[in-house]
C-alpha cells in the first residue's frame, strides 16, 4: 500500500522564523511529489518535483526531493501570519498499464505563524 | 474563469438520510476525484472516474456512490449506510489520471454534519 508521512503533524513559530517542512514516501511506480497550501478550503497548488537535486523556488518558499532518501522538504523562510495554512504533501505513481494512478495525501503539517 | 464549483458549502444531514453533494467543473477535465478530508486524517479518497459513465471506487467507498453523466459533472451521494459522515468533502479535477503537470484543481469544498 502506497504511504505519504510529513512531519511535523503541527508546528507553532513566530514571524520571521524559517521553518523546514518534511515529508517521506514509499509507494511503487514514483511519478512526482506535490507540495499544496489549504489556508480555509480549497489546497492551493505550490509545486511539483519529479527529479531529486533540483530546488523549486517561488518567493519565500521553495521545496527539493531526494529520490534516493524517499523524500522532500518544503522550505519558507521570513515567515508571515498569512502562511498560517495545513501544507499538505501528496505523490502521484504509475499505474500497472502504463497510466497513471492519482495521487496519494499524507495528513498534513499545521503551520501556525504567530505575529 | 475555469475553475471547479462544489455546492452547498454547508450541509446537514438526518440520520438515515441520503444528501448529494455536487461538483461541477468547466476546466474541460477528464478526471474528476472526491476526497473526504478529516482532522488529522489528510485527504482520503473515495472515488474517482477518468471518463464519462465510468468511475472506480477509491480507499474509502463505502457508504458513497457517484454517477458520471456528464464530463463536466461528478455528484457525490452520502448514503444512510456511511455511518460516520460528518467531514470536510473536496471535489477535484485534472487533464488526466494523475495530475498531469499541475496535480488537482480543487473546489472549496463541503462540510457536511450529521444532526
Amino acid at each position: 500500500e502506497d504511504k505519504v508521512v510529513q512531519s511535523p503533524l503541527s508546528l507553532v513559530v513566530h514571524e520571521g522564523d524559517t521553518v523546514t517542512l518534511n515529508c517521506s514516501y514509499e509507494v511503487t511506480n514514483f511519478r512526482s511529489l506535490l507540495w499544496y497550501k489549504q489556508e480555509k478550503k480549497a489546497p492551493t497548488f505550490l509545486f511539483m518535483l519529479t527529479s531529486s537535486g533540483i530546488e523549486k523556488k517561488s518567493g519565500r518558499l521553495s521545496s527539493i526531493l531526494d529520490k534516493k532518501e524517499l523524500s522532500s522538504i518544503l522550505n519558507i523562510t521570513a515567515t508571515q501570519t498569512g502562511d498560517s495554512a495545513i501544507y499538505l504533501c501528496a505523490v502521484a505513481t504509475r499505474g500497472s498499464g502504463g497510466g497513471a494512478d492519482g495521487l496519494t495525501f499524507g495528513k498534513g503539517t499545521h503551520l501556525i505563524i504567530q505575529p | 474563469d475555469g475553475g471547479i464549483t462544489q455546492s452547498p458549502k454547508y450541509l446537514f444531514r438526518k440520520e438515515g438520510q441520503n444528501v448529494t453533494l455536487s461538483c461541477e467543473q468547466n476546466l474541460n477535465h477528464d478526471a474528476m476525484y472526491w476526497y473526504r478530508q478529516d482532522p488529522g486524517q489528510g485527504l482520503r479518497l473515495i472515488y474517482y472516474s477518468q471518463i464519462v459513465n465510468d468511475f472506480q471506487k477509491g480507499d474509502i467507498a463505502e457508504g458513497y456512490s457517484v454517477s458520471r453523466e456528464k464530463k463536466e459533472s461528478f455528484p457525490l451521494t452520502v448514503t444512510s449506510a456511511q455511518k460516520n459522515p460528518t467531514a470536510f468533502y473536496l471535489c477535484a479535477s485534472s487533464p488526466s489520471r494523475g495530475g498531469g503537470s499541475y496535480g488537482y484543481t480543487f473546489g472549496s469544498g463541503t462540510r457536511l454534519t450529521v444532526v
